[in-house]
This record gives structure tokens, sequence and C-alpha cells, in this order.
């Protein structure tokens, strides 16, 4: 089973700063890795898949890098409503199998 | 507009069982692969179970196999999930997600939470 870490646990940014998430995965997900923003008392959002790909309607200071192990989350210019958990995922397409990181708290600093 | 509508959550004893139902509109369901997720009380996102779109094929994570059963009615736009031999370990709030324009979820219920306890 592939083991996803997020770091860190919480992150604390002023608002409109910029924001970066890291999330590291046991063994190669190739670029089969999504992100998710979840508010309080809310359902995941989708962010980004594919490692790169903007969910649709997702802002333009959202965007996503890496492959293989190491995974990158940014966030350019923080908005009130960014703070927020966000989780890593990695998705194998067969067998279907999908692992999350244990999650970043973004609070305001 | 896709929507995905959980019920069925509530209070259970351990060892007990619960059948949780989602149902989805706004897209054609026979057509779609559909997934449960679970989040335990302030804790993050497990991935539960996952059922192809004609029931085809079906897989648990671990920790559910032998008590979970995922399955789907299409008829009925229906996705359900069957919990047997419950435990404490199991309370959180369950979510059907739905992958319909990308390999992951997109799309996601509003969760119906199941609390096992005595």
């Amino acid at each position: 089973e592939t083991v996803m870490t997020q770091s860190p646990a919480t992150l604390s940014v002023s608002p409109g700063e910029r924001a970066t998430l890291s999330c590291r995965a046991s063994q190669s997900v190739s670029s089969n890795l999504a992100w998710f923003q979840q508010r309080p008392g809310q359902a995941p959002r989708l962010l980004i898949y594919g490692a790169s790909t903007r969910a649709t309607g997702i802002p333009a200071r959202f965007s996503g890098s890496g492959s293989g192990t190491e995974f990158t989350l940014t966030i350019s210019s923080l908005q009130s409503e960014d703070f927020a958990v966000y989780y890593c995922q990695q998705y194998n397409k067969w067998p279907p199998m999908y692992t999350f990181g244990q999650g970043t708290k973004l609070e305001i600093k | 507009e896709v929507q995905l509508v959980e019920s069925g959550g509530g209070l259970v004893k351990p060892g007990g069982s619960l059948r949780l139902s989602c149902v989805g509109s706004g897209y054609t369901f026979e057509s779609y692969t559909m997934n449960w997720v679970r989040q335990a009380p302030g804790k993050g996102l497990e991935w539960v179970s996952c059922i192809s779109s004609s029931s085809s094929y079906m897989f648990y994570a671990d920790s559910m196999k032998g008590r979970f059963t995922i399955s789907r009615d299409n008829a009925k736009n229906s996705l359900y999930l069957q919990m047997n031999s419950l435990r404490d370990e199991d309370t959180a709030v369950y979510y059907c997600a739905l992958g319909f324009d990308s390999p992951s979820f997109d799309y996601w219920g509003q969760g119906t939470l199941v609390t096992v306890s005595s």
C-alpha cells in the first residue's frame, strides 16, 4: 500500500501571501495525484488532479506540481476562503485504490 | 447539475448493521463508477469502496473487507453500502463520491453520519 505523507501538519500564512504545501508518496505514483480542499462542515472539494491539472472552476491561484514521489500545492495569493484543510490523494487506476494524506491545516497568521 | 445525496446514517450498537444509500442526479448514473469515502470525527479522509458502472467489479479498503458490501441499482440511480459487524472505529461521516470529469473524485455528497456506540 502506498502511504502519503503531508507536511507541514499546520501552516500559518498571512492573507495575500503564498502558501506551499507538500505531499510525499512512499513509492512512485507517477502523476496520479490529486489535491482536495475541505472547509469546516463541508465535503471535500477537488482542486487538482493529474498532479497539475486544475479541476473545473478552480481559480488560477491554485497550482500543483511534481511527479513520482514528491508533490507540491501552491496557492499564490491567499484569500480568506482559502484557509482550510488540504489533502493529497494518490489514485491507482487498476485495481482501483485511493490513499489520502493526513492533511495540512492552513491557518491565518 | 450533478448532485449526490446520502441517507441512512444513525446510531448503532457495536456489532450491529446499517445500510447507507446515495442517490445521484444530473448525470447518467449508470455510466460511472461510484465510491464511498469516510471521515472519522476530527480525522482525515479514508477511501472505503468502489463499484463499477455495471457492478462488474467491487473493491474495498483492507479494513472494510468482509464486513462492508457495496452495491448499486442503476434503475433507481442509487448506490448502497451495507455495513455489518460495526465497530466503534467505524464512527464517521460517510460520503459518496464520483469521478465524473476527472480520474479522482470531483463530486461529493453532503455526507451521512454513522455513530457506533453502546
